[in-house]
């Protein structure tokens, strides 16, 4: 099946600081990726939609200068947190859509982001 | 908007009891359903799906039923076992099968199961 990556899986940070996030789609190609957001025992709130080679689309209330987002190929498209605060630690997660024509979201195991 | 409301947890059961966690959705048009299962620690998996009413999507012995009357998608599974411990996650992606779209979640319910 197909597989998608994240790294890091776990990273620390200090607060003002920026931390960047991978998202890769290691055996297809995803012309379309999506960044959920995960709080402490709730669901998975959706960030944004990335297109290869264009803008990302952001869901309303979610500061596109803060998550920065590209997708430069059709394989990764990463999320970099710039100056980021303690209220930014969540869990992140990544979902690519393939170029099959076949419906099927593949999601990354997700990367844990602490801001101390 | 569209949403999906799904049933509280944690939901805590013995070894093979009888598992239903409930799941309605608000939808315009006709989404596609889906059940995902977030076992501790490690990402999303696609459990089961279902595209059109009255289908039935199944997977690993659970099972759920897209009903339109009553816009509902809830999920079975006649004997659990302590390896389905988890979070299970309702879902509805209101573009279509073949399209990207985005997936709107349910709140999930956290299934624990007993010895």
């Amino acid at each position: 099946g197909a597989v998608v990556s994240q790294h890091p899986s776990r990273v620390i940070c200090k607060s003002g600081t920026s931390v960047k996030i991978e998202c890769r789609s290691l055996d297809f190609q995803a012309t379309t990726m999506f960044w959920y957001r995960q709080f402490p025992k709730q669901s998975l709130m959706l960030m944004a939609t990335s297109n290869e080679g264009s803008k990302a689309t952001y869901e309303q209330g979610v500061e596109k200068d803060k998550f920065l987002i590209n997708h430069a190929s059709l394989t990764l498209s990463t999320l970099t947190v710039t100056s980021a605060h303690p209220e930014d630690s969540s869990f992140y997660i990544c979902s690519a859509h393939g170029t099959s024509g076949a419906y099927e979201q593949y999601f990354g195991p997700g990367t844990r982001l602490t801001v101390t | 908007g569209n949403s999906v409301t799904q049933m509280e947890g944690p939901v805590t059961l013995s070894e093979e009891a009888f598992l239903t966690i409930n799941c309605t959705y608000t939808a315009t048009g006709y989404p596609s359903l889906f059940w995902y299962v977030q076992y501790p620690g490690e990402g999303l998996q696609l459990l089961l799906k279902a595209t059109k009413a009255d289908d039935k999507g199944s997977n690993k012995g659970f099972e759920a039923t897209y009903r339109k009357e009553t816009t509902s998608f809830h999920l079975e599974k006649g004997s659990v076992q302590v390896s389905d411990s988890a979070v299970y996650f309702c879902a509805l992606s209101d573009r279509g099968y073949s399209s990207a779209s985005k997936i709107i979640f349910g709140s999930g319910t956290r299934l624990s199961i007993r010895p």
